[in-house]
């Protein structure tokens, strides 16, 4: 177990609908990361949070938003969905905000299935 | 646009044999981070490498930065039917906050 908390786990929903992945980071960790792995584009670096500014970004469509909340859980919301936003999504935390300085922790993903 | 090679995408082999992943890049990174994914789970930091030419070993596992910092590798010995699994690797480039660059990914399978 990492720490990291992912909601839900599953999630099918259908084409042009809106959906909201939720969060939560290990105790004490500032910085929210946000992925999407798919079997065609590997895993994608989306977004970072930290301390409820962003940080860094990176291929996330315009469809696609975040935020980090004060009590430091995230959501990713994903609106107009089309089925090639089918996949795994991935939330990560860490204590401060370059990766390369310290461990970031995955939480177990959200699988979104768009039919 | 900053992309990382992994090589190769696919291995099997039998347990005890040796094997080496390579991850390449014509960018410069200020670390490398090497990750192993089981299905169903999320990625788990195996290392990070952050000074060109440093090499780090995790018991049969063993770590190299390149000294240009813009390759790394990965080495197991004597594989195990446990070490099974996706193996990632992930650059930080300069200057761009908490953004990773990962690799496609080599998919190990250690036959007993």
């Amino acid at each position: 177990d990492s720490g990291v908390t992912q909601t839900p786990k599953h999630l099918i929903t259908a084409t042009g609908q809106r959906v909201t992945l939720r969060c939560s980071p290990r105790s004490g960790d500032l910085s929210v990361y946000w992925y999407q792995q798919s079997l065609d584009q590997g895993l994608q670096f989306l977004i970072q949070y930290y301390n409820g500014e962003e940080r860094a970004k990176g291929n996330i469509l315009e469809r696609f938003s975040a935020q980090q909340f004060p009590d430091l859980h995230s959501e990713l919301n994903l609106s107009s969905l089309e089925l090639g936003d089918s996949a795994l999504y991935f939330c990560a935390s860490s204590v401060d905000g370059h990766p390369g300085d310290t461990e970031a922790f995955f939480g177990q993903g959200t699988r979104l299935t768009v039919v | 646009t900053q992309l990382l090679e992994q090589s190769p995408q696919f291995l099997s082999i039998q347990e005890g044999e040796n094997l080496t992943v390579y991850c390449n890049s014509s960018s410069v990174f200020s670390s490398l981070q090497w990750y192993r994914q089981e299905p169903g789970e999320g990625p788990v930091l195996l290392v990070t490498v952050v000074t060109g030419g440093e090499v780090k070993k995790l018991k049969r596992l063993t770590f190299q930065f390149g000294d240009a910092r813009k390759d790394s590798s990965l080495h197991i010995t004597a594989a195990q039917p446990g070490d099974t699994g996706l193996y990632l690797c992930a650059g930080a480039p300069y200057n761009q906050g908490g953004k990773l660059i990962f690799g496609q990914g080599t998919e190990l399978s250690v036959k007993p």
